[in-house]
């Protein structure tokens, strides 16, 4: 069964800092990859997307994921990070046969002024 | 295009009382998936539909039910209520079923409480 984890629960930094959020997932074979974010009380925005082909993949509002299948992670990051950014973060992978997305627990980012 | 809507956002019902939540997909839409959202699990899928057919089914019991229409329109529906199903449901849609590729679009969600 394929599985996704998300270490940090909470994150802080400060507004300008570079961001990066872990996820690691378990899937024997190649997953299909996504970052959503979530503000409060709101449903989940797609940030990016990993299917094949090049393993550093760009989203929206400046974020970047790379995929490394030799640590089975597809970490997030951002190179300045903006107070608008404190949200709630979502890593998945859909297995394909499936058809449903499998999500990890989600990391609290706080963005300090 | 206008995403996917969910109505209503807010719901309060009591136990054992049942309900209905619905979802309208994005244009062009088939398939619509339903997750529920709560803070002791998190997200977790409920099930999926394509063309009128319920294609995959989480781990819920058989108190939570769906349906699709012909304009590919979603229902859920939780009968008999419990405290435990308090939660934010969410409705993804995509453009078919048949391939992972296909990208899951979410709508706000409905906030259901039960008292």
């Amino acid at each position: 069964a394929q599985s996704v984890t998300q270490p940090d629960i909470h994150i802080t930094v400060s507004e300008g800092a570079s961001l990066e959020l872990r996820c690691n997932y378990s899937y024997g074979a190649t997953p299909y990859l996504f970052w959503y974010v979530q503000s409060p009380g709101q449903g989940l925005q797609l940030l990016l997307k990993y299917f094949s082909g090049d393993t550093l993949v760009q989203g929206i509002k400046g974020f970047e994921a790379e995929f490394k299948r030799s640590q089975s992670s597809f970490n997030l990051r951002k190179p300045s990070v903006h107070w608008s950014d404190a949200a709630e973060y979502f890593c998945a992978v859909d297995s394909g046969s499936a058809r449903q997305l499998t999500f990890g627990s989600g990391t609290q980012l706080t963005v300090l002024p | 295009k206008a995403g996917v809507t969910q109505t209503p956002r807010y719901l309060i019902k009591t136990r054992g009382q049942q309900v209905t939540l619905s979802c309208s997909p994005i244009s062009g839409h088939r398939s619509v998936s339903w997750y529920q959202q709560t803070p002791g699990q998190g997200l977790q899928f409920l099930f999926e539909y394509f063309s009128e057919t319920q294609r995959n089914k989480g781990n819920f019991p058989g108190r939570f039910s769906g349906r699709q229409f012909s304009n590919s329109r979603s229902e859920m529906n939780v009968s008999t209520l419990e405290l435990g199903d308090s939660a934010l449901y969410l409705c993804a849609s995509k453009v078919t079923s048949g391939t992972s590729t296909d990208t899951q679009y979410f709508g706000p969600g409905t906030r259901l409480t039960v008292l």
